[in-house]
């Protein structure tokens, strides 16, 4: 098994651009979630995933769009770039929505927003 | 509002000295507790997690926690550290509330000095 697989690893953009992040597992897991790092702040959740066509808001879901079309797939849209969206991004899936579940977490991609 | 908060953003300690991360939460219900770790270029993995029982977990590579409801507090311990133990702990807080919530630390970054 791969994981929880993340591209790209790296990603310079221009304020305004648009880009997506690609997420996929081959867990089979239902839930997947997708969180930023910032430095002194720990992993925040930006939107998560509790099956195929189903997708919800996290703590920090501004400027961030989702869709899951399939299980494996949750792919992060950035509608227009900005600045404050430099980050680490992490995707996450789970074998179910419970909390005592442990997630798995992707390599991450690092977002440069000029 | 819920938070964890880890206290010391930075660890330097040489080989063989002893290790404890402190993690505490602010969360009046249910919870289930997690240390992951994040060895530099690779992925978050877990460490150990609580979620109801002994309070004493032990986990992978030597490292245990204690859970302490009276004191919130689900501290990280190690008694002889490694090398190659350097990396960024998290501590990571599942609130039951309607489903759950994931609330991540700020993290620690461990140097271990050869």
């Amino acid at each position: 098994n791969a994981g929880v697989t993340q591209t790209p690893k790296f990603q310079v953009l221009k304020t305004g651009q648009s880009m997506t992040l690609q997420c996929a597992q081959d867990m089979n897991h239902e839930y997947m979630s997708w969180y930023r790092q910032d430095p002194g702040m720990g992993l925040r959740l930006i939107h998560y995933s509790v099956g195929a066509g189903i997708t919800d808001q996290g703590e920090v879901p501004n400027g961030y769009n989702v869709s899951r079309s399939t299980t494996e797939d949750f792919p992060l849209r950035l509608l227009s770039a900005a600045p404050s969206q430099t980050s680490v991004y992490f995707c996450a899936s789970q074998t179910r929505r419970l909390a005592e579940e442990t997630q798995y977490f992707g390599p991450g991609t690092r977002l440069l927003v000029l | 509002a819920q938070s964890v908060s880890q206290h010391n953003h930075h660890v330097i300690l040489s080989e063989a000295a002893s290790l404890e991360l402190g993690c505490n939460y602010s969360y009046g219900g249910t919870v289930n507790l997690f240390w992951y770790v994040q060895y530099p270029g690779q992925h978050l993995q877990l460490l150990l997690k609580y979620f109801s029982g002994d309070p004493l977990v032990k986990g992978i590579k030597g490292f245990e926690a204690e859970f302490i409801k009276s004191k919130f507090s689900f501290n990280l311990r190690k008694p002889s550290v490694q090398w190659s133990d350097t990396a960024e702990y998290f501590c990571a807080v599942n609130v039951r509330a309607g489903g759950f919530k994931t609330i991540f630390g700020a993290g620690t970054r461990l140097f271990v000095k050869a």
